[in-house]
């Protein structure tokens, strides 16, 4: 057990449709960052935040956003779904203002779009 | 631009049998170096990690990694592999803690 939650596990939604998927860090963490795992992209990163701010951003859609918030725990929102949106989706957090730069990894939320 | 490649899609070892799986970066400087393992279903798990100093890292699960920087090589290896340790392993970088950049994985299979 990383420490690191994801809820849901699995979603089944809908073409057209919006999805929230939502990530707790581990306890003390201030790093967050989402990751998208499909099998024609592999792993691909998409954003990270850091204690409620954007830090940096990777191949993340303008359908899809993200944000942290004063508790630490982060959503990530994906809009007007589209069947290539169905992956899995990682969240992962770190300690790295306190010097520590692996991350560790929640158990995914598998998206699944019909 | 930078990147992580993992030469071998599939890779088939006896139980029992030596391991090793071969990571190559491209990267501007010397990154910071992970192997994750996924099994089915289940997310990412940190095997272990090189930032610097001694080149031979040990992780969990009894995996060890060597760094070679002539290479631009970060290898996994495991001694004696068992019949558990079927999974997909990643290698993964970052400058300094920041995005994991990932390989394309290698599918472990582990013959009785």
């Amino acid at each position: 057990d990383s420490g690191v939650t994801q809820t849901p596990k699995h979603l089944i939604t809908a073409t057209g449709q919006r999805v929230t998927l939502r990530c707790s860090p581990r306890s003390g963490d201030l790093s967050v960052y989402w990751y998208q795992q499909s099998l024609d992209q592999g792993l691909q990163f998409l954003i990270q935040y850091y204690n409620g701010e954007e830090r940096a951003k990777g191949n993340i859609l303008e359908r899809f956003s993200a944000q942290q918030f004063p508790d630490l725990h982060s959503e990530l929102n994906l809009s007007s779904l589209e069947l290539g949106d169905s992956a899995l989706y990682f969240c992962a957090s770190s300690a790295r203002d306190r010097g520590t730069y692996e991350q560790y990894f929640g158990p995914g939320t598998r998206l699944t779009v019909t | 631009a930078q990147s992580v490649t993992q030469p071998d899609i599939h890779i088939t070892v006896s139980e029992g049998a030596s391991l090793e799986l071969r990571c190559n970066y491209s990267y501007g400087a010397t990154p910071y170096l992970f192997w994750y393992v996924q099994s089915p279903g289940q997310g990412l798990q940190l095997l272990l990690k090189y930032f610097s100093g001694d080149t031979l890292v040990q992780g969990i699960k009894g995996f060890e990694a060597e760094f070679k920087r002539s290479q631009s090589s970060f290898n996994l290896r495991k001694p004696s592999v068992h019949w558990s340790d079927a999974a997909e392993y990643f290698c993964a970088a970052s400058n300094q803690g920041g995005k994991l950049i990932f390989g394309q994985g290698t599918e472990l299979s582990v013959k009785p």
